[in-house]
């Protein structure tokens, strides 16, 4: 149980297209989901909290218009990096909470999808 | 400010050889704590968490950590290492009131020598 799935795994795109990356929750609920970028041999930084049905909260630093995030369902999370720039390539993760346990922060994640920009 | 610590970048260990991987955190609230591990390109899998209790906590692949909270520390350990986890290693820490939030330390990239 509590299976995070992401896609796609890996995308390449030019410099100034958008990108979309999806979070699923395949087999629980998930009213809070949240996005990381890992550069390479770093840690998780955290993005956002994306929360069903509301705005997502973003960290300090995070540009909300770059970073365009929806929660529009329960079990769905999306990612949109506007206008990419080289500068956005990096290893993009997701993570989720079950609504339906009492989980003390524990997150669920998601297997990463690696951006490419040219 | 919270923060995790994870004193080493690096370790190296023999394979069959134990292994110790150091965690510390500043919180002032009882910390909710989690150790992942990260094989290069994958996401995340949890080996174990501690919320409450037992302060010794059993993971999976033989993995198990203990919770100190004199030392404010969340050290995991195995007995005996095979190759195969040979990955990145990462603490992470919540805390109730911390908006459901983890804290990731700076990871233990572990190499296993056969």
């Amino acid at each position: 149980g509590a299976v995070v799935s992401q896609h796609p795994s890996r995308v390449i795109c030019k410099s100034g297209t958008s990108v979309k990356i999806e979070c699923r929750s395949l087999d629980f609920q998930a009213t809070t989901m949240f996005w990381y970028r890992q550069f390479p041999k770093q840690s998780l930084m955290l993005m956002a909290t994306s929360n069903e049905g509301s705005k997502a909260t973003y960290e300090q630093g995070v540009e909300k218009d770059k970073f365009l995030i929806n929660h529009a369902s329960l079990t769905l999370s999306t990612l949109t990096v506007t206008s990419a720039h080289p500068e956005d390539s990096s290893f993009y993760i997701c993570s989720a909470r079950d609504l339906m346990k009492n989980s003390y922060n524990e997150q669920f994640f998601g297997p990463g999808t690696r951006l490419t920009v040219l | 400010a919270q923060s995790v610590t994870q004193p080493d970048i690096h370790i190296t260990v023999s394979e069959g050889a134990s292994l110790e991987l150091r965690c510390n955190y500043s919180y002032g609230a009882t910390p909710y704590l989690f150790w992942y591990v990260q094989s290069p390109g994958q996401g995340l899998q949890l080996l174990l968490k501690y919320f409450s209790g037992d302060t010794l906590v059993q993971g999976i692949k033989g993995f198990e950590a203990e919770f100190k909270r004199s030392q404010s520390s969340f050290n995991l350990r195995k007995p005996s290492v095979h190759w195969s986890d040979a990955a990145e290693y990462f603490c992470a820490v919540g805390f109730t009131g911390g908006g459901n939030k983890l804290t990731f330390g700076t990871g233990t990239q572990l190499k296993v020598e056969l």
